[in-house]
């Protein structure tokens, strides 16, 4: 069964401070990697990743996958409060279906 | 302009109704899709249709029906409501079957009392 794994589940940090977060899979037939900002609503995109080893930026955020050992992280530099939401993988899956399989992200909350 | 909008943003019922979510998308995308997101924040996937047509069926029980009048509308009714279809609804739509960058709706919250 195609399965994505975020990690840590939650985490709490300081405003100024650096954070990793994890996103493991297994799927059969990958096609893409994709990250989420969820706050109170809807999810909102972040980074589509489709090969490995190159690192996507936008602003304090940044993200790479590895296609070898099946995983991406997000990373987020100099955290503010308003960083704070869900952070969501998703893994697209082959088919032709436009299918993601998510993982159960990780709440992110930045203390001022 | 709202990418992609559904309707009801809540929707409070009692067990054993049947209710309706609407989702309309002025993208011009061709796909669009039903999640459910339960109480632990957990996104999986569906319904999606793709040009009208039913491409993705994810072991939902029958009571859900998903209606697809045309391309810009994904329907979502739902019959003899439980306890468990509590959750958020999210809708969401893209272009090709392509999950890249697929846009989600605010969310319906249903809650079945």
């Amino acid at each position: 069964e195609d399965k994505v794994v975020q990690s840590p589940l939650s985490l709490v940090v300081h405003e100024g401070d650096t954070v990793t977060l994890n996103c493991s899979y297994e799927v059969t037939n990958f096609r893409s990697l994709l990250w989420y900002k969820q706050e109170k609503k809807a999810p909102t995109f972040l980074f589509m990743l489709t090969s490995s080893g190159i690192e996507k930026k936008s602003g304090r955020l940044s993200s790479i996958l590895d296609k070898k050992e099946l995983f991406s992280i997000l990373n987020i530099t100099a955290t503010q409060t308003g960083d704070s939401a869900v952070y969501l993988c998703a893994v697209g899956v082959g088919g032709n279906t436009g299918k993601l399989i998510f993982g159960q992200g990780t709440t992110l909350q930045v203390k001022p | 302009d709202t990418a992609v909008s559904q309707t009801p943003k809540y929707l409070v019922t009692q067990m054993g109704n049947d209710k309706s979510i609407k989702c309309e998308q002025n993208l011009g995308h061709d796909t669009m899709y039903w999640y459910k997101q339960d109480s632990k924040k957990f996104l999986k996937i569906m319904f999606s249709y793709n040009n009208k047509e039913l491409i993705i069926n994810e072991t939902v029980p029958n009571r859900f029906s998903p209606k697809s009048p045309d391309k810009a509308h994904l329907n979502l009714h739902i019959n003899s409501l439980e306890l468990g279809d509590s959750a958020v609804y999210f809708c969401a739509s893209s272009q090709n079957r392509d999950p890249t960058e697929a846009f989600f709706g605010q969310g319906t919250r249903l809650t079945v009392v």
